[in-house]
């Protein structure tokens, strides 16, 4: 079966500006979940959506967003960058409480 | 407030020497156990679901065992290709089961 594709791999951004990030799940699933890895903080939540709608959101500031479409392909969006948002965003899908499936991530470099 | 605990934060082993990683959680109510492989590079590659004390599983040269406040993944005659960092995590029930990373345990075989 087709994974979870996430793109670009990689993006190199200067401070102050914005970016955005592509997700499209595995086929059928309707949940996406994003989280931000970083060596110093690990794995940290940003939020979850559902059938198009915000289900969870984790501990972070409003310049991270995020939607999602009626095809369950979601974004996520980051305004204002700053040198520590650089990080290893990933996307996941599941379904109940069974095990994630992940993309590879797109590394986001801000300078 | 639920934490998920991961030691060691490294260890290096060679290749045949058996060892084991722990995960140590506190949470309301455990509804499951997750261990993820996260290879360089890429995403967190789904292992085992555990959701009871005393539930084991077994995926070639790994067990995962849970007790009611830890868990192991036991590594038993590892290989080179078992390199990789662990991650456990725990789903934190909120308006859905949203999984808990620990910070992992990089492991390094050597041949």
């Amino acid at each position: 079966k087709a994974g979870v594709t996430q793109t670009p791999r990689y993006l190199i951004k200067t401070r102050g500006q914005q970016v955005t990030l592509s997700c499209s799940p595995i086929s059928g699933h309707r949940s996406v979940s994003w989280y931000q890895q970083t060596p110093g903080q690990g794995l940290q939540f940003l939020f979850e959506y559902f059938s198009e709608t915000q289900r969870n959101k984790g501990n972070f500031p409003g310049r991270f967003s995020g939607r999602q479409f009626s095809n369950s392909r979601s974004e996520m969006n980051v305004s204002t960058l700053e040198l520590g948002d650089s990080a290893l965003y990933l996307c996941a899908t599941g379904e109940d409480n069974y095990g994630y499936t992940f993309g590879s991530g797109t590394r986001l470099t801000v300078v | 407030e639920d934490q998920v605990t991961q030691s060691p934060e490294a260890l290096r082993l060679q290749e045949g020497e058996s060892s084991s990683l722990n995960c140590s959680y506190t949470v309301s109510g455990l509804r499951g156990l997750f261990w993820y492989r996260q290879d360089p590079g890429k995403g967190p590659e789904f292992l085992f679901t555990l959701y009871s004390a005393g539930e084991e599983k077994e995926k070639e040269r790994l067990k995962a065992t849970l007790t009611k406040k830890e868990s192991f993944l036991h590594i038993t005659a590892p290989k080179p290709e078992d390199s990789a960092t662990y991650l456990c995590a725990v789903p934190v029930v909120g308006g859905s089961y949203i999984p808990t990373f620990g910070r992992g345990t990089s492991l390094i075989v050597h041949p």
